[in-house]
């Protein structure tokens, strides 16, 4: 059971705009900032987003993120083909002397 | 270029040890958090440890007193000394460098190595 929630699928047609949903509480979302990593099968994780909605340099603008309260969300818009992977939230929690915790992950398939 | 690769994965029996090592190259290693992070085949990711730039350390409750973290800056290498291992330790280990915009975002991954426990 993981500490941040995401749904486990998602999906979408090419051109699509779909969003993915990462609920935590106040000890880690709610204090800190968000970070999304993408993973394409077979491959280590890649940083998506950070702080919130800051795209590392080469990540394409189709790629955002926000965040309210206690909860994030990662939205990409333009869909690709080569956008199936798993997408991960994470973020620092607060409790037990800190540590970073991660979302199930959310596996996006393109229809 | 910018990479980090992983070593030192294997089989072990449940009570073993092993040690990871990730060796940094392309950057000021000595300048970045170093984390690692791990993944059972099939499931998501877990942070395991990180360590600061001082050598501060930080674990979580599934690893603490059993996992230790260390750096070596003059080889540009961060290490992982696994003890008292179980079959919930098996997993892809990565590890990963902590990111300069957000501290605890991990901005560059290795390929990982493989953990196996198992008698």
């Amino acid at each position: 059971q993981s500490v941040l929630t995401q749904p486990p699928s998602a999906s979408g047609t090419p051109g699509q705009r779909v969003t993915i949903s990462c609920s935590g509480s106040s000890s880690n979302i709610g204090s800190n900032t968000v970070n999304w990593y993408q993973q394409l099968p077979g491959t280590a994780p890649k940083l998506l987003i950070y702080s919130n909605n800051q795209r590392p340099s080469g990540v394409p603008d189709r790629f955002s993120g926000s965040k309210s309260g206690t909860s994030a969300s990662l939205a990409i818009s333009g869909l690709q083909s080569e956008d199936e992977a798993d997408y991960y939230c994470a973020a620092w929690d607060d409790s037990l002397n800190g540590h970073v915790v991660f979302g199930g992950g959310t596996k996006l398939t393109v229809l | 270029e910018v990479q980090l690769v992983e070593s030192g994965g294997g089989l072990v029996q449940p009570g073993g040890s092993l040690r990871l090592s990730c060796a940094a190259s392309g950057f000021t290693f000595s300048s970045y958090d170093m984390h690692w992070v791990r993944q059972a085949t099939g499931k998501g990711l877990e942070w395991v440890s990180a360590i600061g730039t001082a050598g501060d350390t930080y674990y979580p409750g599934s690893v603490k007193g059993r996992f230790t973290i260390s750096r070596e800056n003059a080889k540009n290498s961060l290490y992982l000394q696994m003890n008292s291992l179980r079959a919930g330790d098996t997993a892809v280990y990565y590890c990963a460098r902590g990111s300069s915009g957000d501290e605890h975002a991990f901005d560059i991954w290795g390929q990982g190595t493989m953990v196996t426990v198992s008698s």
